[in-house]
């Protein structure tokens, strides 16, 4: 099953950019799409985008479309997600998870970005 | 885009009940539908892909169903670590989507 571990700053300013890592081990990292997903406290699941790590191919929500970035690393079996123009709206934990034909399965622990002056 | 619309949002129930929650597709999707069990403060877990075929190591008293539009999760015979927050997702075209979610609480 692998592991999925992400981080990355934890508090940022409005206005600012995040960049957070979902280092991958246990598993061929190209073999998996990535997805990310985030949870604004107290609400509920957001699906953000996703990433073929063998072609680089994105998917985004249009939500996102603008504002987000995902990329990766075949050579660290690291994805990464940015997100740039940050609000107090952005404030969530934000999971990374592999998955292949049926959606995200396996999940990072979570990494809790907080924006805030 | 694809919506995905869950009820109820919250459901209080007591162990050994019967309880099932709904997700309706904007428009059809198969049966490209997974569910995902979360508790509170962590991961995200799939018991259920392909709207009916439970993930290893599932309980058999989860159960999915449906098909195009209308899908169910049914939990037969609650036990006390069933309470949790569930969602269902589409991952038949992107962007995904997960439903709003459901909060099952203890009566």
């Amino acid at each position: 099953q692998g592991q999925l571990v992400e981080s990355g700053a934890d508090v940022k300013k409005p206005g600012a950019s995040v960049k957070i890592s979902c280092k991958v081990t246990g598993y061929t990292f190209t073999g998996f799409s990535i997805h990310w997903v985030r949870q604004a406290p107290g609400l509920g699941l957001e699906w953000m985008g996703r990433i073929n790590p063998k072609s680089g191919a994105t998917n985004y929500a249009e939500k996102f479309q603008g504002r987000v970035t995902m990329t990766r690393d075949t050579s660290i079996s690291t994805a990464y997600m940015a997100l740039s123009g940050l609000t107090s709206d952005d404030t969530a934990v934000y999971y990374c998870s592999r998955g292949r034909d049926y959606g995200p399965n396996y999940w990072g622990q979570g990494l809790l970005v907080t924006v805030s002056s | 885009d694809i919506q995905m619309t869950q009820s109820p949002s919250s459901l209080s129930a007591s162990v050994g009940d019967r309880v099932t929650i709904t997700c309706r597709a904007s428009q059809g999707i198969r049966n490209d539908v997974g569910w995902y069990q979360q508790k509170s403060g962590k991961a995200p877990q799939r018991l259920i892909y392909g709207a009916s075929t439970l993930e290893d190591g599932v309980p058999s008293r989860f159960s999915g169903s449906g098909s195009g539009t209308e899908f169910i999760l049914t939990i037969t015979s609650l036990q006390p670590e069933d309470f949790a927050a569930y969602y269902c997702l589409q991952y038949n075209s992107y962007p995904h989507t997960f439903g709003q979610g459901t909060k099952l609480e203890i009566k």
